[in-house]
């Protein structure tokens, strides 16, 4: 049973306007949440994460959203460039527990239009 | 400073051979991750190794694959015999502490005719 939904396969969205990914999860136990960029033929690349703690974390064009009572989160980027153009997976771990261990969504494939 | 390597890159077996897969860690990682994507769905976690020992292989999905990190260094992934589900991607990732980011290398592409 998958416990990191991302249910939209793909986005696509015009250079310099904003890109929003969501992504759900069912497991309570998830406490930190992480974002990976994929690019064909390479491994996923680390973007960003967010604590439970949190409710928004920002580096740059990239901010993380987390809504706890909704077991949601989403990635914002603004203003979005070709070369954002990728699969961006959600992950989540429950590090309380000791684990690390990542759980990932399917990805959303993210097209930015020139 | 070098990243997650693997190698192959890419494996084509036929079912019932043998494929053994090799990770390299970064430099000084003492944690050392496997998982796998099949068939472009999620990226599923296999086991976790903490130096050169097994600290959670709860994701190995039979006993038809083995995973060693002799020394604490680099780790393989052996598949004996391979089977035709077995196909997918399989990536490595290496963290210094439990609790850091883990970055990935590029991945194996298994494909088993």
């Amino acid at each position: 049973d998958q416990q990191v939904k991302q249910n939209s396969p793909s986005l696509s969205v015009q250079e310099g306007r904003i890109s929003i990914l969501n992504c759900d999860y069912t497991n309570s136990m998830f406490d930190y949440f992480l974002w990976y960029k994929k690019y064909p033929a390479e491994g996923p690349t680390f973007l960003i994460s967010i604590s439970s703690i949190k409710d928004k974390n920002e580096d740059g064009r990239f901010t993380v959203f987390l809504n706890k009572s909704a077991k949601h989160l989403s990635l914002h980027i603004v203003p979005s460039q070709p070369g954002d153009s990728a699969v961006y997976f959600c992950a989540a771990s429950g590090r309380r527990t000791g684990a690390n261990n990542l759980f990932f969504g399917t990805g959303t494939r993210l097209t930015v239009i020139p | 400073e070098a990243g997650v390597t693997q190698f192959p890159s890419h494996s084509v077996i036929e079912k019932g051979q043998t494929v053994t897969l090799r990770c390299d860690p970064i430099s000084g990682h003492d944690n050392l991750y496997w998982y796998r994507r099949v068939m472009g769905k999620e990226i599923k976690f296999l086991l976790h190794f903490v130096k050169e020992s097994k600290q959670d292989e709860s994701g190995m999905p039979n006993n038809r694959f083995l995973a060693e990190r002799t020394g604490g260094t680099y780790s393989t992934l052996k598949v004996q015999p391979a089977e035709l589900e077995d196909s997918g991607v399989y990536f490595c990732a290496s963290s210094t502490g439990l609790v850091d980011t883990q970055y990935f290398g590029p991945g194996t592409r298994l494909t088993v005719l």
